[in-house]
């Protein structure tokens, strides 16, 4: 089955500066990769997904990259902001025959001040 | 429009009881998928109905198991519950079968004493 690692598990920045977390998963056949973040005793929220037949979406401070050859995708903030910390989340499915994500360990942004 | 509801939100069972959880998706959403969330295991995916219908299973094993109702409604229950099953279980809903639009509801918090 599919299996998604995701680092780093901790990331600090400051605010204003840039934070990227990475994502690899195994199963080739995966075509469908969101990112949730999930505030301290919240409900997971998606802020962006993406298609495998695009490889790059942006919405505002947020974008993903998705490298397929290379299965990897990244999560990119900029100009982060203290509302930003959260523990974000990557997935992976193969819509249209295995309809269930599987999620990276998270990862814990801390925005400082 | 509604969230996702999940009932009850907080939940302590004694190890052997049984336990049952409900969802109601978002008006309209036909697709009900459960996940468990621990500090050790990340989002564990359990099950997925569609049109009162499972489609897909986790590796759990078969104390747990689930129903969706022709309203779309879904219950999820746990028999001889252990030590192990404290957990935070969320179920996500979406517009039709798959991954794409799930929304998370906020969860039940199951603590097994």
């Amino acid at each position: 089955g599919e299996n998604v690692e995701q680092h780093p598990s901790t990331l600090s920045v400051q605010e204003g500066d840039s934070a990227v977390i990475k994502c690899t998963y195994s199963d080739s056949a995966s075509n469908y990769f969101p990112w949730y973040k999930q505030e301290l005793g919240k409900r997971p929220q998606l802020i962006i997904d993406i298609r495998s037949n695009v490889g790059e979406k942006k919405d505002q401070r947020i974008a993903v990259t998705l490298n397929k050859t290379a299965k990897h995708f990244s999560l990119h903030i900029t100009e982060t902001q203290p509302e930003d910390s959260a523990v974000y989340f990557c997935a992976a499915s193969y819509d249209f025959g295995n309809e269930k994500l599987t999620f990276g360990t998270g990862t814990r942004l801390t925005i400082i001040p | 429009k509604a969230g996702v509801t999940q009932t009850p939100r907080y939940l302590i069972k004694t190890r052997g009881q049984q336990v049952t959880l409900s969802c109601s998706p978002i008006s309209g959403h036909r697709s009900v998928s459960w996940y468990q969330q621990t500090p050790g295991q990340g989002l564990q995916f359990l099950f997925e109905y569609f049109s009162e219908t499972q489609r897909n299973k986790g590796n759990f094993p078969g104390r747990f198991s689930g129903r969706q109702f022709s309203n779309s409604r879904s219950e999820m229950n746990v028999s001889t519950l252990e030590l192990g099953d404290s957990a935070l279980y969320l179920c996500a809903s979406s517009p039709s079968s798959g991954t794409y639009g799930y929304t998370f509801g906020s969860g039940t918090r199951l603590t097994v004493v």
